[in-house]
């Protein structure tokens, strides 16, 4: 059974740090690409960023709220997934999952979520 | 980027109605695009994916169909435990966008 467990979440003050973590099993973690998405309170999701797998390449990729700020990486010997944040704005409070992708006849999907973990940003 | 727009916004239906929500992508994505499910306080389920493939475990009352820039949800007949929100999204291209979300009430 596929598992995602997200910890790290809480309380910072507008421009401090946080790294998020997302321990994965259940599947062969080292060939999956992974994301993180989030979610601010009482709206949408947005798609934070992603990494591919080491084998094809293990490169980044995010969107531009947060590039530059945020840097994804992972451990593939601990089958861990990792957000780090810095220079954390108000803006940037959200519920912050991780998923993983799949790759489907046309593009790839979000099939495995965890739970998520809440960063709230506050003074 | 690619922006993706829903509507309705929020729906109030009955159990046992047929239900359809409408997904629009600012440029052609072909099939690129999947569907979520979100209950509150719960993360997002896979739904539909390439715009009309049945997530495996999903009931077959819900269809996707669509392509280019216009897609639809359906679900044939509602059932309590479908009463959430919906989001489309695309993986055409990164940023991957979705949809800002059909909020489906009981009536």
């Amino acid at each position: 059974e596929v598992q995602l467990v997200e910890s790290g979440g809480g309380l910072v003050k507008p421009g401090g740090s946080l790294r998020l973590s997302c321990a994965a099993s259940g599947f062969t973690f080292s060939n999956a690409w992974m994301s993180w998405v989030r979610q601010a309170p009482g709206k949408g999701l947005e798609w934070v960023g992603r990494i591919k797998s080491k084998i094809d390449g293990g490169t980044t990729d995010y969107a531009a709220p947060v590039k530059g700020r945020f840097t994804i990486s992972r451990d593939d010997s601990k089958n861990t997934l990792y957000l780090q944040m810095n220079s954390l704005k108000n803006e940037d409070a959200a519920v912050y999952y991780c998923t993983t992708m799949t790759f489907g006849p046309t593009g790839i999907y979000f099939d495995y979520w965890g739970q998520g973990t809440l960063v709230t940003v506050s003074s | 980027d690619i922006q993706m727009t829903q509507s309705p916004s929020s729906l109030s239906a009955s159990v046992g109605d047929r239900v359809t929500i409408t997904c629009r992508a600012s440029q052609s994505i072909s099939s690129y695009l999947n569907w979520y499910q979100q209950k509150p306080g719960k993360a997002p389920k896979l739904l539909i994916y390439a715009a009309s493939r049945l997530q495996s475990g999903v009931p077959s009352r819900f269809s996707g169909s669509g392509s280019g820039t216009d897609f639809t949800l359906t679900i044939s007949s509602l059932q309590p435990e479908n009463f959430a929100t919906y989001y489309c999204q695309q993986s055409y291209s990164t940023p991957y966008t979705f949809g800002q979300g059909t909020k489906l009430e009981i009536k």
